[in-house]
């Protein structure tokens, strides 16, 4: 079955210090995607960045990066030089293709909440 | 572009009645979406549609039902509300594969009291 776990409930940093989120999933299947999003003290949620399990490229965008292991099952967020704007829950997210028994679902982990203090 | 719509934004409810969580999407996305999100635990999965006419239970399927009649519309029936049924409510939708990233509503934030 799929599970996403995010062991870090809550991070605090101080403003310019660089974070990491983790993320480590389960799935039997070989082809499955992760997410990021991001949900900001307003509510909504905003997606950040896809990755399919064939792509174990690492990937840069400003100051957000992305590590994908398939050996350790993880994927991993890093913010550098933090802003207080990144304050916010950031969730990872499994989606896997359709099987014989289910549709192609998204399964969210628990969540991180970061807060980074100026 | 709306995106995806969810009606109420707000609603408290008593012990037992019923209400209706609307949801609607103007991207002509075959995927949707339920999603509860309660404190610290992040977003679980209550029902998804696949198309019109196909829906699947999803985490936490118990007190909800669902139905897809149409492809933009995806309401969420709570029949007898209980005070473990408060919650946000998102609802989201997809182009259709796997890859293709959520679109979320704003949320409808429910107490059942």
């Amino acid at each position: 079955a799929q599970k996403v776990t995010q062991a870090q409930t809550e991070i605090s940093v101080v403003e310019k210090e660089d974070v990491t989120l983790d993320c480590v999933y389960e799935t039997r299947d070989t082809t499955y995607y992760l997410f990021w999003y991001k949900q900001p003290p307003s509510g909504e949620l905003v997606f950040l960045i896809r990755r399919n399990s064939f792509d174990e490229q690492n990937e840069i965008s400003g100051r957000y990066s992305w590590n994908f292991q398939k050996s350790t099952s993880s994927f991993n967020f890093t913010i550098t030089a933090s802003q207080v704007v990144d304050s916010a829950v950031y969730f990872c997210a499994l989606s896997e293709p359709p099987s014989k028994t289910s549709y192609d679902k998204v399964i969210f982990g628990p969540g991180t909440s970061l807060s980074v203090i100026p | 572009n709306a995106g995806v719509t969810q009606t109420p934004k707000f609603r408290i409810l008593k012990i037992g009645q019923s209400m209706t969580l609307q949801c609607a999407q103007d991207m002509n996305h075959n995927y949707m979406y339920w999603y509860r999100q309660d404190p610290g635990m992040g977003l679980k999965l209550i029902y998804y549609s696949v198309g019109a006419g196909i829906t699947d239970k999803g985490e936490v399927p118990n007190g909800y039902n669902v139905s897809r009649s149409t492809t933009e519309d995806f309401p969420l029936r709570l029949e007898l509300a209980a005070p473990s049924q408060t919650s946000v409510y998102f609802c989201a939708s997809r182009a259709g594969r796997e890859n293709s990233p959520l679109h979320f509503g704003n949320g409808t934030r429910l107490t059942v009291t």
